[in-house]
């Protein structure tokens, strides 16, 4: 069964700091993979996408890792600010339907204190 | 800035009333989509289409029909509005999958039946 498993589900961290937000795939055969960012009450917004010969890909304070051998993937985030507040959602399509198909992770809560 | 647009925002509706949530986009993109998503859950395709006069249901089970007769339009209708309806409606579109245009998401429809 085709899945998509991030972790943790919720992470609290003071403004500045570093965190890293990890995405477990089972999906096969692998296209993409996306990370992206929704605020409260939004559509999810597009951060990065990676394809197979891909190992990362940075988007400002936003930065990818996939290593498609163990189909895990991660998103490192630097210096946090308060609006880096969102679910952070991990996507993955497949290549085994003219659709290509899309697999959603439940998302890594994130919260950014002062 | 947003190339995909959903209306209204926000919708509290009585139950048995028949609603229709637009979505239109403006990249002509061929494919388009709807999810649902409840909070904390991930998104399920719900409905999509490959292009005008194509629509297909996707995994989740709805009560909701689409129709597809111009390529920017894509809108949703609820017949007979139930509290079970309540969540949130995301419309997403999708040029080439691996291009900048990929995939894009709307700000979402929360849809509350009472």
């Amino acid at each position: 069964k085709n899945q998509v498993e991030q972790s943790p589900q919720s992470l609290i961290i003071l403004e500045g700091k570093n965190c890293t937000l990890q995405c477990n795939y089972t999906v096969s055969p692998f296209s993409n993979l996306r990370w992206y960012k929704q605020d409260t009450g939004r559509g999810p917004v597009s951060l990065t996408i990676m394809t197979f010969s891909e190992n990362t890909k940075s988007n400002g304070r936003y930065t990818a890792t996939l290593d498609a051998d163990t189909k895990q993937s991660s998103l490192h985030i630097t210096a946090s600010q308060l609006s880096d507040s969102a679910s952070y959602i991990c996507v993955v399509s497949d290549r085994g339907s003219t659709l290509g198909r899309l697999y959603f992770g439940r998302g890594t809560q994130l919260t950014v204190w002062p | 800035e947003a190339d995909i647009y959903q209306t209204p925002r926000y919708l509290v509706i009585g139950t048995g009333k028949k609603i229709t949530l637009e979505c239109s986009q403006t990249m002509g993109h061929d494919k388009m989509y709807w999810y649902q998503q409840d909070p904390g859950m991930e998104l399920h395709l719900i409905h999509y289409s490959y292009g005008v006069n194509s629509t297909e249901k996707g995994d989740l089970s709805s009560e909701s029909t689409v129709s597809r007769i111009r390529t920017e339009h894509f809108p949703l209708t609820l017949e007979s509005a139930r509290p079970s309806h309540t969540s949130q409606y995301l419309c997403a579109s999708s040029g080439p999958p691996s291009g900048p245009e990929g995939y894009t998401f709307g700000s979402g429809t929360r849809l509350t039946v009472v």
